[in-house]
């Protein structure tokens, strides 16, 4: 089946610094990818979502300038937490769909863990 | 978007059928009943989705009322690894490949040995 991968896992930084995260389509190409925000105990909440070749279009609520969303192939989409805060901290899930969005579901990478000490 | 109400959590023992409810009374017309889980520390998983007719796939078959109003995830025989969150999702048809998930808590499905 479909495949997305996410890299990193987890990963630590310290306040004020920016973390990149990966999330690639490994054998299919997708047109349009979604980043999820999941805090502990909580359902997922929606960020960007974003379009190869454009801008992300962002969730009410999420700043653009704090979180980078790059679509710069159809197999790989960025997401750039700039200046990270410890309120930061969360469990980031992306996922990709291919271009027949009437039979394809959602294909979720395995989030990154991102701890802001 | 239309919502989905689910039971917050529900237990089963393993091997035996597993029945987990969602209402959409407020489903429209053209939209699609999605399933996905969650595994602890995981990304969401798809499970099914269907329109009209009832589904069957090698994870899940999902039964759905004559008028749209709720539907039934069921998983034949549970295994411990079925133990996970179940969201219940109206994908809206509208938006073309832009069309956006939207989660709501889930059920926390418990499979005892």
């Amino acid at each position: 089946g479909a495949v997305v991968s996410q890299h990193p896992s987890w990963v630590i930084c310290k306040s004020g610094t920016s973390v990149k995260i990966e999330c690639r389509s490994l054998d299919f190409q997708a047109t349009t990818m979604f980043w999820y925000r999941q805090f502990p105990k909580q359902s997922l909440m929606l960020m960007a979502t974003s379009n190869e070749g454009s801008k992300a279009t962002y969730e009410q609520g999420v700043e653009k300038d704090k979180f980078l969303i790059n679509h710069a192939s159809l197999t790989l989409s960025t997401l750039t937490v700039t200046s990270a805060h410890p309120e930061d901290s969360s469990f980031y899930i992306c996922s990709a769909r291919g271009s027949n969005a009437r039979r394809s579901p959602l294909h979720f990478g395995n989030g990154t863990r991102l701890t802001v000490t | 978007d239309a919502k989905t109400t689910q039971p917050n959590s529900m237990e089963s023992n393993e091997e035996e059928p597993v029945h987990l409810p969602c209402n959409h009374s407020t489903i429209s017309g053209t939209d699609y009943i999605h399933w996905y889980r969650q595994l602890p520390s995981q990304g969401p998983e798809y499970v099914i989705h269907g329109l009209t007719s009832n589904v069957n796939n090698r994870m899940a078959s999902l039964a759905i009322a004559e008028d749209r109003k709720s539907s039934t995830l069921i998983l034949h025989r549970a295994t411990l690894r079925d133990a996970a969150v179940y969201y219940c999702i109206l994908r809206p048809n509208s938006g073309g490949s832009n069309y956006k998930l939207t989660f709501g808590k889930g059920t926390l499905l418990t499979v005892n040995p």
